[in-house]
């Protein structure tokens, strides 16, 4: 169990421009889920993939947002054209089988737009 | 819908202390509930979680919590603080699909 690890952990960018953060699950999870966290509130659902099919997407995924899980491995969140609201902590996280398993959380990416 | 309830944003002890830290949740179906840790600039480390049986659940690092469905609450508790304890943590309600609601979360500063 090497854990789930997230790249890049810090990312600054100019507003506009677009962003991909990578989440390497734990290898044999089969949901993977991201969540945006900001300062003082916990984090919030984006979306989540059982295996390669995304299941759910929440509001907040606007337009702007995408994420992908190819062959059910490693999983993209890309951000087009930032916006100064998109500055959070990008949490991943995986799980094995359904909802009474406990997510394993990476580090996160902040994503700090200028 | 699911939602989570965390009383006290901030909370205060003397190391040794009794630590409280409160969690009401609201769960159209019976929920599955999690505790996690987080340290600064790292992610979310579980605590303990209910999902059924015992309603006196064990964790890690002397943390356990009491699921009382009565009240809808799942309060994380330990006899007596650390240093170490010193951290923010969030209370989950999780639907069998695995999304997760947190809470907003409870900054634990423990005093010497």
């Amino acid at each position: 169990d090497t854990g789930v690890s997230q790249n890049p952990r810090h990312k600054i960018t100019k507003r506009g421009q677009n962003v991909t953060f990578r989440c390497d699950p734990i290898s044999e999870h089969n949901r993977l889920y991201w969540y945006r966290q900001t300062l003082g509130q916990g984090p919030e659902f984006l979306t989540y993939f059982q295996n390669e099919a995304q299941l759910e997407k929440s509001r907040l995924l606007s337009d702007r947002f995408s994420a992908e899980r190819p062959k059910g491995s490693f999983s993209t969140l890309e951000i087009q054209r930032t916006e100064q609201g998109d500055s959070a902590m990008y949490l991943c996280a995986s799980s094995l089988g359904e909802g009474g398993q406990p997510q394993h959380f990476g580090d996160g990416t902040r994503l700090s737009i200028l | 819908a699911q939602s989570v309830t965390q009383l006290g944003s901030h909370v205060s002890v003397s190391e040794g202390a009794l630590v409280l830290l409160r969690c009401n949740y609201s769960s159209s179906v019976p929920p599955y509930l999690f505790w996690y840790v987080q340290y600064p600039n790292q992610g979310l480390q579980l605590l303990l979680k209910y999902t059924t049986g015992a309603t006196l659940v064990k964790g890690i690092n002397g943390f356990e919590a009491e699921f009382k469905k009565s009240e809808t609450s799942f309060h994380l508790t330990k006899p007596s603080a650390h240093m170490s304890d010193a951290a923010e943590y969030f209370c989950a309600v999780t639907t069998n699909a695995g999304k997760s609601t947190f809470g907003d979360g409870t900054t634990l500063t423990v005093k010497p």
